[in-house]
């Protein structure tokens, strides 16, 4: 059964870079998913920050690019998120993800990790 | 457009159908996804696909399309069924993905 786990700091300061990695157990990170990362501000709804596969290829939500990077670890079977330049506005939980793409069907997300919730404060 | 709407909230009584819709052009072409959180816990997949209910999900949910409507539909709504609920669009490109607003299901 694959397992996904964030870690990383829990309070970012504004300007700054919020880093995250989602180590994955149960599954080899190599196995021809792509794997992501979505979030959710407090009280809202939830939103798709971008996703990779194991050759580096990326997709990042039009909204956030510029700001971050996703990459991967296949050595240590994890993945990374970096977002920089955070304001307030980046204040959620993270989530990692399983992601279907491009499978048939390739819209789903499944599993998702416990989520780790960020605060960007000063 | 790519936004994907959903009603903000739904109830239905203990045991009977019910149907929690998603509208949006994208869906005229693709299939939704449908995702379940409950309070303080992370979303769990619930249905994708035409027809693909993910292991350990329960036959109750089921999920149908017709024109910009996906739709969840839970028969025979139970009390652990009460939660919010989410659709979600992708095209086959890959990169454009979006989530629709969240219904909050409430089971009376």
């Amino acid at each position: 059964q694959v397992h996904l786990q964030e870690s990383g700091p829990g309070l970012v300061r504004p300007s700054e870079t919020l880093s995250l990695t989602c180590i994955v157990s149960g599954s080899f990170i190599s196995n021809g998913y792509y794997w992501g990362w979505i979030r959710q501000p407090p009280g809202k709804g939830l939103e798709w920050i971008g996703s990779i596969y194991l050759s580096g290829n990326t997709f990042y939500n039009p909204s956030l690019r510029g700001r971050v990077t996703i990459s991967v670890d296949t050595s240590k079977n994890q993945f990374s998120l970096n977002l920089k330049s955070v304001t307030a506005a980046d204040t959620a939980v993270y989530y990692c993800v399983r992601d279907g793409f491009p499978g048939d069907p390739f819209n789903w997300f499944d599993p998702w990790g416990q989520g780790t919730r960020v605060t960007v404060s000063s | 457009s790519s936004e994907l709407t959903q009603d903000p909230a739904v109830s239905v009584a203990l045991g009977q159908t019910v149907r929690i819709t998603c509208q949006g052009d994208s869906l005229r072409n693709y299939y939704a996804s449908w995702y379940q959180q409950t309070p303080g816990q992370a979303p769990v997949l619930v249905f994708y696909g035409k027809n693909n209910r993910p292991s350990g999900i329960p036959d109750r949910f089921s999920g149908s399309s017709s024109g910009n409507t996906a739709s969840l539909t839970i028969t025979g709504a139970q009390a652990e069924d009460e939660a919010d609920y989410y659709c979600c669009f992708r095209d086959s490109s890959g990169d454009h993905v979006v989530f629709g607003g969240g219904t909050k299901l409430t089971v009376l």
